[in-house]
């Protein structure tokens, strides 16, 4: 079992790019989230999914879009990087019949120039 | 509001000594608690939950409804346990929000 898997693990942009950050899944999880870590900030939800086809907003969304058409990926687009987008993203999933541990990936360190 | 608090950012102690690491939380329903645990340059992992009353690595943690809170506690810290600590409560389906996390150190 992979887990859960992050692509790219380092990226540098420039301001205005757009990129995806990918995450793939293979444990048959309905739950996946999107967090982003900075320092003396804790973790802070991007987006998050109950299921394939739904999708929500967390407590940072601006700035970043998802979609989960299968149960298995939940990509997460920049669609204008900022300087500000600067940070460590981490991907995760989860199921009730697990109660609720979420399952982290490894993380992606993006840094917008 | 649905909030977590980790009023300390670092927690210095010696090697042997008590830990506790503190995490009050806001939620008016009924919560679910968890402690994730980061190792220098690891993804989280979960260490554990308050569903559960499990002793993971000697750590444990209680839920007290009275207080809002679910502090980590270890009678005698040992160095390996020198990481990013982090409280997380789950309100409802599958979201799960998270504290400012708190850097313990285990000094020799």
């Amino acid at each position: 079992n992979a887990g859960v898997t992050q692509t790219p693990k380092f990226q540098v942009l420039k301001t205005g790019q757009s990129m995806t950050l990918q995450c793939a899944q293979d444990m048959n999880h309905e739950y996946m989230s999107w967090y982003r870590q900075d320092p003396g900030m804790g973790l802070r939800l991007i987006h998050y999914s109950v299921g394939a086809g739904i999708t929500d907003q967390g407590e940072v969304p601006n700035g970043y879009n998802v979609s989960r058409s299968t149960t298995e990926d939940f990509p997460l687009r920049l669609l204008s990087a900022a300087p500000s987008q600067t940070s460590v993203y981490f991907c995760a999933s989860s199921s009730p019949r697990q109660n609720y541990g979420y399952t982290f990936g490894s993380g992606t360190r993006l840094t917008v120039v | 509001a649905q909030r977590v608090t980790q009023p300390e950012k670092l927690l210095s102690v010696f090697k042997g000594a008590p830990v506790e690491l503190k995490c009050n939380y806001s939620y008016s329903g009924s919560p679910e608690l968890f402690w994730y645990v980061q190792y220098s340059r690891q993804r989280l992992q979960l260490l554990l939950r308050h569903i559960s009353r499990e002793s993971i690595k000697g750590f444990t943690a209680d839920l007290n409804k009275g207080e809002t809170s679910f502090h980590l506690k270890k009678p005698f810290a040992q160095e390996e346990d020198s990481a990013m600590y982090y409280c997380a409560l789950r309100p409802q389906g599958g979201k799960l929000i998270f504290g400012q996390g708190t850097e313990l150190s285990v000094k020799p």
